[in-house]
């Protein structure tokens, strides 16, 4: 049972290098999520899509860009990455208001 | 904005106690109310979901209680373990657009 697969796990880059963090699900799940995890701040929401074809912004969506390409992909795009955006990034999805299944995380470093 | 509210922040307990946290949300537009457990290292796992005022879910030594007018959540740990210690995260869900929102979490320590 794959779930929720996000790649790269971990990931090391300069200020103002750009990169795509990608994220797949299997279970056909409608709304996928992207958040950011950093200490004592839980998880924040990005960037949603309720559905194939929309994508909305959450609560810190500023430097960051989205795609939801088909039902089961939906990335996230730093243009150019800023040390701010050190974070584990985390990919989730979810059948509607039912509980979220959630990917490994993305250790992302930016130096 | 959304903010949903968890308190305490952190709580260190022996084993054996009993311990409980609150999770406050904003009750206008409420739909659900997610409980999830996050050990070091890994990815969150849902405990709960509840939908309507008054609701109880209860899994093993845990459970939780759900006050939709008010705004408020209590999650419930019996006889406290030191495989219970993890982070607890609440997150509300709304209805208009379908958005989930996270508090920051309770971190529980159970020493044995």
């Amino acid at each position: 049972n794959a779930g929720v697969t996000q790649t790269p796990k971990f990931q090391v880059l300069k200020t103002g290098q750009s990169m795509t963090l990608q994220c797949a699900q299997d279970m056909n799940h409608n709304s996928m999520y992207w958040y950011r995890q950093d200490p004592g701040m839980g998880l924040r929401l990005i960037y949603y899509s309720a559905s194939e074809g929309t994508t909305d912004k959450g609560e810190v969506p500023n430097g960051y860009n989205v795609s939801r390409l088909n039902k089961r992909e939906f990335s996230l795009r730093l243009e150019s990455a800023a040390p701010s955006q050190t974070s584990v990034y985390f990919c989730a999805s979810s059948p509607g208001e039912r509980p979220q299944h959630f990917g490994d995380g993305t250790r992302l470093s930016i130096l | 904005i959304l903010n949903v509210e968890q308190s305490p922040q952190s709580l260190h307990v022996q084993e054996g106690d009993s311990t409980n946290f609150t999770c406050s949300f904003p009750s206008s537009n409420f739909y659900a109310l997610h409980w999830y457990r996050w050990e070091t290292a890994k990815s969150p796992e849902a405990l709960f979901v509840m939908t309507l005022n008054g609701d109880e879910k209860k899994k093993g030594r845990i459970s939780a209680t759900l006050n939709t007018k008010e705004g408020y959540s209590y999650l419930y740990i019996k006889g406290s373990q030191p495989e219970d210690s993890a982070t607890y995260l609440c997150a509300s869900f709304y209805n208009q657009g379908g958005k989930l929102i996270f508090g920051q979490g309770t971190e529980l320590s159970v020493k044995p």
